[in-house]
């Protein structure tokens, strides 16, 4: 399966935008790349997913680099609601099971006040 | 998205005991359901993929005779820890999948939380 690598964490201020890197250097042009999120003792949560072209919804923004070995999560303002694990994960295409889910160790986002 | 829902919320039991654990799709007819555990601090580790009416697939080195999965509707499915055991305590989420694959979103409970005396 295609890994991705995330820094272990990273830190924001609040209302300031906060940009999750995650390479994936050996992505199969069918996969399409995912990103959840986890608080605190909770279940993980869909943020947004994508797979050539830059995407936007009401959580966040995914900028995709043009050779796809790379992704960008894009939070605009920060809160404190968004500490989280964030998680990058590469869904199917590679032969595995199209639904899987594979978690890696994620990024820690911490929000300062 | 999907509402899911897991019951109980947090469970304490005796050593040796079975414990069971449902998860609910509350507004949507989940084919594919998934089991995930999570040790603290870790990741969430894929225990298992149950299907509607059939029988559920394990990961590797997770026992299916341990971890008795049901999955007798669209909108249910139950995980049984049987004889548990200290090691057994973890964090237990389900999610839901539904038929596109990789471009689906896959929409978690909130977690069951067990503690094994």
């Amino acid at each position: 399966d295609a890994k991705t690598t995330q820094p272990n964490s990273m830190e924001s201020n609040e209302e300031e935008p906060v940009h999750l890197p995650c390479n994936h250097s050996t992505i199969s042009g069918t996969d399409y790349i995912h990103w959840y999120r986890q608080l605190p003792s909770q279940g993980p949560e869909y943020v947004i997913h994508g797979l050539t072209s830059n995407v936007n919804n009401r959580m966040a923004s995914l900028a995709i680099a043009e050779d796809r070995k790379s992704s960008t999560l894009i939070l605009h303002r920060a809160t404190l609601r968004d500490a989280a694990v964030y998680y990058c994960i590469l869904l199917g295409g590679s032969g595995g099971s199209n639904y899987k889910l594979t978690f890696g160790k994620g990024t820690l986002l911490t929000v300062n006040p | 998205g999907a509402v899911v829902s897991q019951h109980p919320s947090r469970v304490i039991c005796k050593s040796g005991t079975s414990v069971k654990i449902e998860c609910r799709s509350l507004d949507f007819q989940a084919t594919t359901m998934f089991w995930y555990r999570q040790f603290p601090k870790k990741s969430l580790m894929l225990m298992a993929t149950s299907n509607e009416g059939s029988k559920a697939t394990y990961e590797q080195g997770v026992e299916k005779d341990k971890f008795l999965i049901n999955h007798a509707s669209l909108t249910l499915s139950t995980l049984t820890v049987t004889s548990a055991h200290p090691e057994d305590s973890s964090f237990y989420i389900c999610s839901l999948a539904g038929t596109s694959g990789r471009t689906d979103t896959q929409y978690f409970g909130p977690g069951t939380r067990l503690t094994v005396l």
